[in-house]
């Protein structure tokens, strides 16, 4: 069975400093992966996602991440965080095949200190 | 342009009582979906449809229902609400055959007195 692990329920730095946000995942095909985020009382948005074209991802925000197949991680990265991108973000992969039964992590809160 | 629209935003219901979150879409998604969000726990799947008139279940599917006898719509029923189904409720749909990048609404918070 697939699963997603997030290292890390809560993360924090400093305004202009990295965000790195971990991902590993368990899967016994070539997953699709993603990650999302949610900002308080919303709904979730998707940031990126890898889908077996390019192992480094651009997303919105600034945000990228890199497919490493043989640390079977995706983890999420920005060189400089800015207070708005304090959120809740969430890893996932799916199942496989054509439907959306999308695994998510259990989340990381980000916090960005001024 | 709608997307995924979710009603009610809140409710406060009490044990035994029952409702329906609603979840429209306007993108002509064939999949759609439910999860429910609790601290700690991320998402986790309650029920999925691939089309009109197909359901099945996630991982957390007690106490919950499904219909889908549209495209557009697939409401979730509590028949008898519990304590534990106090939650955040999200709906999410995608396309059949893209990559399972859902779209989701914006939310639905339960709380079961």
């Amino acid at each position: 069975a697939q699963s997603v692990t997030q290292l890390g329920s809560h993360v924090s730095v400093s305004e202009g400093a990295l965000v790195l946000l971990r991902c590993n995942y368990s899967s016994s095909v070539p997953p699709y992966l993603f990650w999302y985020v949610q900002y308080p009382n919303q709904g979730l948005q998707l940031l990126l996602k890898y889908t077996s074209a390019a192992t480094l991802v651009k997303g919105i925000n600034g945000f990228e991440a890199e497919f490493k197949k043989s640390e079977t991680s995706f983890h999420l990265t920005k060189p400089s965080a800015h207070m708005s991108d304090a959120a809740e973000y969430f890893c996932a992969v799916n199942q496989g095949g054509s439907q959306g039964n999308l695994i998510f992590g259990k989340g990381t809160k980000l916090s960005v200190k001024p | 342009n709608a997307g995924v629209t979710q009603t009610p935003k809140f409710q406060v219901l009490k044990t035994g009582q029952s409702m329906t979150l609603q979840c429209a879409q306007d993108m002509n998604h064939e999949y759609m979906s439910w999860y429910r969000q609790d601290p700690g726990m991320g998402l986790r799947l309650i029920h999925y449809s691939v089309g009109a008139g197909i359901t099945d279940q996630g991982e957390v599917p007690n106490g919950y229902n499904v219909s889908r006898s549209t495209t557009e719509d697939f409401p979730l029923r509590l028949l008898s609400a519990a304590p534990s189904q106090t939650s955040v409720y999200f709906c999410a749909s995608t396309r059949q055959g893209s990559s399972g990048e859902l779209f989701f609404g914006e939310g639905s918070r339960l709380t079961v007195l």
